[in-house]
């Protein structure tokens, strides 16, 4: 089990590029939760599927941000025209699906916008 | 939706005496409360979590407590070692689904 993986780690963009971050989640779990990292606003959920399918996006930025998981071992977090205070480290995390099964992160893809 | 308070965000203890860390939360349709441990430039990972038919759960020197009628829960942790220094969150989600709201997090050190 080689856990959550993203890619990639560190992400270096000019402010108003495209930045593209992957997540595979732990085979067999049905739930894949995106979460943004700050000092400042510490631990901050963006969005999830349940079985692919979006459930909750109430934590993303409308316009310039959107996820989308095409299949079961991969989802995409995109960020059109980056700022920088996009600047982050943005976790991917899945579990078993259902209510209070274990939350496993991945490492982390930190973003920066310069 | 659901808001997790934490306190304090730092907190420095003695090796060996105890830490405690502090959460409440809003919505009283909760009924999962996970305690992650962070290292620096590391994921984080479960060490302890309690549900909304238990009081007090214990594994090892990790200690969880959890008033539903106040809405609060928290984190003991007994005989503190400096492997124990790291940030630490709580966090907290509504049946149903598996979302979790987290709080801001304590940066524990423990200082030898």
């Amino acid at each position: 089990n080689a856990g959550v993986i993203q890619t990639p780690r560190h992400k270096v963009t000019g402010k108003g590029q495209e930045a593209t971050l992957w997540c595979e989640p732990i085979s067999g779990h049905s739930a894949v939760f995106w979460y943004r990292q700050t000092i400042v606003q510490g631990l901050e959920f963006l969005t999830y599927f349940r079985n692919q399918a979006p459930i909750d996006d109430s934590g993303m930025p409308k316009e310039r941000f959107s996820a989308q998981m095409p299949n079961q071992s991969h989802s995409t977090l995109k960020i059109q025209s980056t700022q920088p205070q996009d600047s982050a480290v943005y976790l991917c995390a899945s579990s078993l699906g259902t209510s209070g099964n274990t939350l496993y992160f991945g490492e982390g893809s930190r973003l920066i916008v310069v | 939706g659901e808001q997790v308070e934490q306190l304090p965000s730092i907190l420095r203890v003695q090796e060996g005496s105890s830490a405690s860390i502090n959460c409440s939360y809003e919505d009283s349709a909760s009924n999962y409360f996970p305690w992650y441990k962070q290292e620096p430039g590391e994921n984080p990972k479960l060490i302890i979590d309690i549900r909304s038919n238990m009081e007090r759960k214990q594994i090892q020197e990790l200690i969880v407590l959890l008033d539903k009628k106040a809405k609060r829960f928290s984190l003991h942790i007994t005989d503190t070692q400096p492997g124990d220094s790291a940030m630490y969150f709580c966090a907290a989600s509504t049946g149903g689904n598996n979302k979790l709201t987290f709080g801001q997090g304590t940066v524990l050190s423990v200082i030898p």
